[in-house]
């Protein structure tokens, strides 16, 4: 079984929709994220968490939200999706071992936002 | 700021040859770490190998290893003895000491020709 899930794997909505995209761990990792990605674009930071009361903005978390409802589960909100918001999302865990934190990534959600 | 540029968008590499794909980065930290990752069409980002700052010995993972140039601000991935299923998007990425941020290139689209 995979250890990062995220559901929906494919998502089509319509402007003005309020979308919720979900992720779940079994790795027991404290760290959560949320990452976009774009076409050309590496991946960029959207929110992150370093434990469940712990929730923190990232670079472009402008028109997102997001919920720490568990150590295993985080989830991204989209209040009213917009058009510009149509990308690859990726949920990812990482567990500070000593120093050498590595993210693991869930298998990405692809939206589409008409 | 750091960056990390990936000047090759796309690569072709015939089955069973090595390949070496290029990643360059700027940044002023002593303490950081380096790290390939792989998006195979599946589109999961799948970690390669990852490589210490502060260690001079270059990490090698199978038939993946580095070239890490700290002087240079140069970490190129080599892969040898290719394979189809080599086939994918690579992602360089730095992230600065044990903070959370990790910060991407725009990939490199490696294609194996059979």
């Amino acid at each position: 079984d995979a250890d990062v899930t995220q559901t929906p794997r494919n998502r089509i909505t319509k402007t003005g929709k309020r979308i919720m995209l979900e992720c779940s761990q079994t790795k027991g990792h404290d760290r959560m994220y949320w990452y976009r990605q774009d076409p050309g674009l590496g991946l960029r930071l959207i929110y992150y968490s370093f434990d469940v009361k712990d929730i923190n903005k990232g670079e472009i978390s402008d028109g997102y939200s997001v919920s720490r409802q568990a150590q295993a589960k985080f989830s991204l909100s989209l209040e009213s999706a917009i058009p510009n918001q149509t990308a690859l999302y990726f949920c990812a865990t990482s567990d500070l071992t000593g120093w050498q934190e590595t993210q693991y990534f869930g298998p990405g959600t692809r939206l589409l936002v008409l | 700021a750091q960056t990390v540029t990936q000047s090759q968008p796309e690569m072709s590499v015939q089955e069973a040859e090595t390949v070496t794909l290029s990643c360059t980065y700027d940044t002023s930290e002593s303490d950081y770490y380096l790290f390939w990752y792989k998006q195979p069409p599946s589109r999961q980002m799948i970690l390669v190998i990852r490589q210490e700052a502060y260690k001079q010995q270059n990490a090698t993972e199978n038939r993946f290893s580095v070239n890490f140039q700290k002087a240079a601000k140069s970490f190129s991935l080599k892969i040898s003895d290719s394979q189809l299923g080599d086939a994918a998007m690579y992602f360089c990425a730095y992230r600065r000491g044990r903070t959370y941020k990790y910060i991407f290139g725009t990939g490199t689209r490696l294609k194996v020709l059979a």
